[in-house]
Order: structure tokens, then C-alpha cells, then sequence
């Protein structure tokens, strides 16, 4: 079956170690986005990528890095320098047809990190 | 520039009552909107999606939306509430661009027995 893959499930790390989760589709979806879950506050938008070899920051990109070499494969990397760190983190992918983003996003089932 | 607002955090039912939970929007564009629900410590599946085709909106487990344009609403409905909907429900607005996503704060459901 297709579908994203993310690993590990639950993450805990010690402050100021840097953290990298993982996200794996196999959807052969041209985008991919990270985003960041906090209680009551919906979904934010930490970076996106639409093309291998490339990504933007969205809302919340500070503390964070990702990278894009592979069309399967959108790792991102919670740095030291993230101040809140611990949170839900989803991955998700979409198709892109022509200049239009309008499919829906397929999503993970996340990762849960706490950093103590 | 374009936003949603879920009207309620919290929305507690019967188990074969209705469900109403409300969401508006605003967008300079001609939006896309989607609904998708979030089971504890799961990703989030898509319920249903609106792309300008007609307006009432028919998703999957028994869920619908309509779109009503004059009052820039996209309530998702049920006419009747089973257990297995508890979950937390998202409604989501589109203007078209890869970033272009924007979500609400989220109603959570709670199903009484």
C-alpha cells in the first residue's frame, strides 16, 4: 500500500542535542511539508519542499532544518538552537498538477518528541 | 491573504444525534476547503474536499459539508454520531499555492454513550 512513512513513533532527546525524524513516501508525490502540532493550536507549517533539491521555510522555520535528496525522503532536523522543542510532528505529500496545489495532503502518523 | 475559523474547540454529542461543527473562512481566491480528522496520536485523513464543483460536499463515514459562499461558511454535518467519531476535526482552506494551506485551531468531538 502507499502511504508516508514516519520514524520513530515517540523521540525523547536531552536539551541541546540536535534530533532528526524521518519521513519516507512512497506516493511518488512531488511535495512534501513538515508541520509542527501543539495543543489547541491547529497545525503550523515549519518547511515544504516542491521539487528534490529544493525547500522554502514556512511560518515556523527557526530551529529547524530539512533536506530534499530524494523524492522519497524529507528528514527534518530539530536543532539545539529550537527553543520549545517538544511537540507533534506530521510529514505530509501531495501531487502537484500543473501550478495547482489543490489535492489533498496524505499525512504520517507522526512523531512525538520530548526534549527534557 | 486567507484564514479559517473553527467556531468551537469543544463540541459534545449523543451517540445518534446530529453533528454540527462550524467553520468560516476568508480568502482573496477562489478556495479550496477540505475537512480532515485526527485520531489520538495519528496522522490526519482526509474527510472530504470542496473545489468549486457543487456545493454540497459528501465524504466518507457518513460526513458532509456545504459550501455557502454568501456566508462564507463549510460546516461539516452527521445525522447521526457513532462512537468511532470522536477525534479531533480540522477544517482547511486552499488559495492554490504550495504553501498555501491554512488551518484551524481544531474542534474536538466527543461522543456521549
Amino acid at each position: 500500500d502507499g502511504g508516508i512513512t514516519q520514524s520513530p513513533k515517540y523521540l525523547f532527546r536531552k536539551e541541546g542535542q540536535n534530533v532528526t525524524l524521518s519521513c519516507e513516501q512512497n506516493l511518488n508525490h512531488d511535495a512534501m511539508y513538515w508541520y509542527r502540532q501543539d495543543p489547541g493550536q491547529g497545525l503550523r507549517l515549519i518547511y515544504y519542499s516542491q521539487i528534490v533539491n529544493d525547500f522554502q521555510k514556512g511560518d515556523i522555520a527557526e530551529g529547524y532544518s530539512v533536506s530534499r535528496e530524494k523524492k522519497e525522503s524529507f528528514p527534518l532536523t530539530v536543532t539545539s538552537a529550537q527553543k520549545n522543542p517538544t511537540a507533534f510532528y506530521l510529514c505530509a505529500s501531495t501531487s502537484v498538477t500543473g501550478e495547482s496545489y489543490n489535492s489533498p495532503l496524505h499525512f504520517g502518523n507522526g512523531t512525538r518528541l520530548t526534549v527534557t | 491573504a486567507q484564514s479559517v475559523t473553527q467556531l468551537d474547540s469543544h463540541v459534545s454529542v449523543s451517540e445518534g444525534t446530529p453533528v454540527l461543527l462550524r467553520c468560516n473562512y476568508s480568502s482573496s481566491y477562489s478556495p479550496s476547503l477540505f475537512w480532515y480528522v485526527q485520531h489520538p496520536n495519528k496522522g490526519l485523513q482526509l474527510l472530504l474536499k470542496y473545489t468549486s464543483a457543487a456545493t454540497l460536499v459528501k465524504g466518507i463515514n457518513g460526513f458532509e459539508a456545504e459550501f455557502k459562499k454568501s456566508e462564507t461558511s463549510f460546516h461539516l454535518t452527521k445525522p447521526s454520531a457513532h462512537m468511532s467519531d470522536a477525534a479531533e476535526y480540522f477544517c482547511v482552506v486552499s488559495g492554490g499555492g504550495a504553501d498555501g494551506l491554512t488551518f484551524g485551531k481544531g474542534t474536538h468531538l466527543i461522543i456521549q454513550p
